[in-house]
């Protein structure tokens, strides 16, 4: 069946440092892809999208890259701030419905 | 983006009783949608509010337990119906733009059965 999946479900990274989570998906037909931040008590936020004509965009401190061969996403926070502290899920958009991913919970370490 | 609010922010309800969830947004949308986010979990998609028709429902949903209206283009509800303390969730709606594929959330209802 289809999935969109996450290898490490936390990480921990020092003040400052950078961030990589990752996110695999099987379904190849998928073109959309969406990268959301949640933090606690709160509905998930966007961050960055891409979509599967493209292998990378940046956004302010963040990079979503697409590699489509192997079917993997991954979503780069540089320089990480405690404010960045949250759970971070890729979603899949198809047919104008999202499918998540199981998440990741991102702790920064001052 | 749109600005998204839910009501209620959370309520506390005992076993076979239903509560309504609000949802509704400062402009019109073509899309809205309502997922579950069990604890500690990601989300799941109910169904898709469909502006003027029955909503759309996933697999492993159904009407009679979550009756969804959407009478405009700024407002859906969602109903729990007859609850069990396995419906303790997250309760989200989200916006989209047809053929954008990017959804928007809001801050979600935090349900807890009893």
């Amino acid at each position: 069946g289809e999935s969109v999946g996450l290898h490490l479900p936390t990480l921990s990274v020092q003040e400052g440092d950078n961030s990589i989570i990752n996110c695999a998906y099987s379904n190849s037909a998928s073109d959309y892809f969406i990268w959301y931040k949640q933090e606690s008590g709160k509905g998930p936020q966007f961050i960055i999208d891409i979509r599967s004509n493209m292998d990378k965009r940046q956004g302010q401190r963040v990079t979503v890259l697409l590699n489509k061969t192997v079917k993997h996403l991954s979503l780069q926070i540089a320089a990480t701030q405690p404010g960045d502290s949250a759970v971070y899920f890729c979603a899949e958009s198809r047919n104008e419905k999202l499918t998540f991913g199981t998440g990741t919970r991102l702790t920064i370490i001052p | 983006s749109a600005v998204i609010s839910q009501k209620p922010s959370r309520d506390i309800c005992q076993r076979g009783t239903s509560l309504t969830i609000q949802c509704q947004v400062d402009s019109q949308v073509t899309m809205m949608f309502w997922y579950r986010q069990q604890p500690g979990q990601s989300l799941t998609l109910i169904a898709t509010a469909n502006q003027g028709s029955e909503a759309t429902y996933e697999s492993g949903f159904v009407i009679d337990k979550f009756p969804i209206s959407r009478p405009n283009l700024t407002f859906s509800t969602l109903t729990v119906s007859n609850m069990s303390p396995e419906d303790s969730s997250i309760y989200l709606c989200s916006v989209g733009v047809a053929g954008q594929g990017t959804q928007y959330f809001g801050p979600g209802t935090r349900l807890t059965v009893l």
